[in-house]
C-alpha cells in the first residue's frame, strides 16, 4: 500500500511571497488532515476534510491560508502572503493516522 | 473547548529505566491514539485504544485507556536509546456527524546510554 505523498519536501521563500503544498492521501481514505508543526512543538491542526467537505478549519488563518480538496482525493494548501512565523513543517495525514513526510517551509 | 493535556513535557532517563507519559482529556473520547516522532521525522502511528479500560501491549510498550475514556497512559519498560523521541497522544471525539482529533503537546523522551 502506497503511503501519503507530499510535495515539495522543502521550500524556501521570502516573506510576502506565495507558496502551495500538495498532498495525495492513501487511496480510499476519506479523511485528510493538514497540520502545521513548528520546531519543538506538537502538530497543530489547520484543516480537516471528509471527502471534499471541510470538517474543521477553526485554526486555519483564513486571511492568508486556504486549502481545497476538490475531488475528494488530493489536496492543496496555500499560503498567500507568507510571514516569517509560517516557517514550519506542514504535514498531511490520511485518515488521521498515516502521515506524509511533510514539507519544510522556511520563510526568509 | 476540548483539550488534551499531556504530562510531563520532558523526561530524561537512564537506559534501562522505565518511562510513563499521561494524557488527560476534558471530555469523553471516542478513542485515543498514540504516536512517536523521532527528531526530524514525522509522527508515526503506534496504537489506537477504543474500549473503556483497555490495555494493549507492544513489546516493551504498554498502553492504557481509562475507565471513563478521559485519560490514557503510555508506559515503556526498560528504555533503550532507540526509544528517544517525542510521544504524542491524540484524542478523538464526536462532533456532530464528524470525528475531531485533538493532540496533546507531547512528551519528549531523552535516554542516556
Amino acid at each position: 500500500e502506497a503511503g501519503v505523498a507530499q510535495s515539495p519536501r522543502y521550500k524556501i521563500i521570502e516573506k510576502r511571497q506565495s507558496v502551495a503544498f500538495w498532498c495525495n492521501p492513501i487511496s480510499g481514505h476519506a479523511t485528510l488532515y493538514w497540520y502545521q508543526q513548528i520546531l519543538g512543538q506538537g502538530p497543530k491542526l489547520l484543516i480537516q476534510f471528509q471527502n471534499n467537505g471541510v470538517v474543521d478549519d477553526s485554526q486555519l488563518p483564513k486571511d492568508r491560508f486556504s486549502a481545497e480538496r476538490l475531488k475528494g482525493v488530493d489536496s492543496t494548501l496555500k499560503i498567500q502572503p507568507a510571514k516569517l512565523e509560517d516557517s514550519a513543517v506542514y504535514l498531511c495525514a490520511s485518515r488521521g493516522q498515516y502521515f506524509g513526510p511533510g514539507t519544510r517551509l522556511t520563510v526568509l | 473547548g476540548q483539550q488534551v493535556m499531556q504530562i510531563p513535557q520532558y523526561q530524561h532517563v537512564q537506559e534501562g529505566e522505565d518511562f510513563t507519559t499521561y494524557c488527560n482529556s476534558s471530555t469523553t473520547l471516542s478513542n485515543i491514539q498514540w504516536y512517536k516522532q523521532r527528531p526530524g521525522g514525522h509522527p508515526v502511528f503506534l496504537i489506537q485504544l477504543v474500549k473503556s479500560g483497555e490495555v494493549k501491549k507492544q513489546k516493551r510498550l504498554t498502553f492504557q485507556f481509562g475507565e471513563a475514556k478521559k485519560n490514557s497512559s503510555l508506559h515503556i519498560t526498560a528504555t533503550q536509546t532507540t526509544d528517544v523521541g517525542t510521544y504524542f497522544c491524540a484524542g478523538s471525539f464526536n462532533a456532530g456527524n464528524n470525528r475531531k482529533l485533538i493532540w496533546g503537546l507531547g512528551t519528549s523522551l531523552a535516554v542516556n546510554p
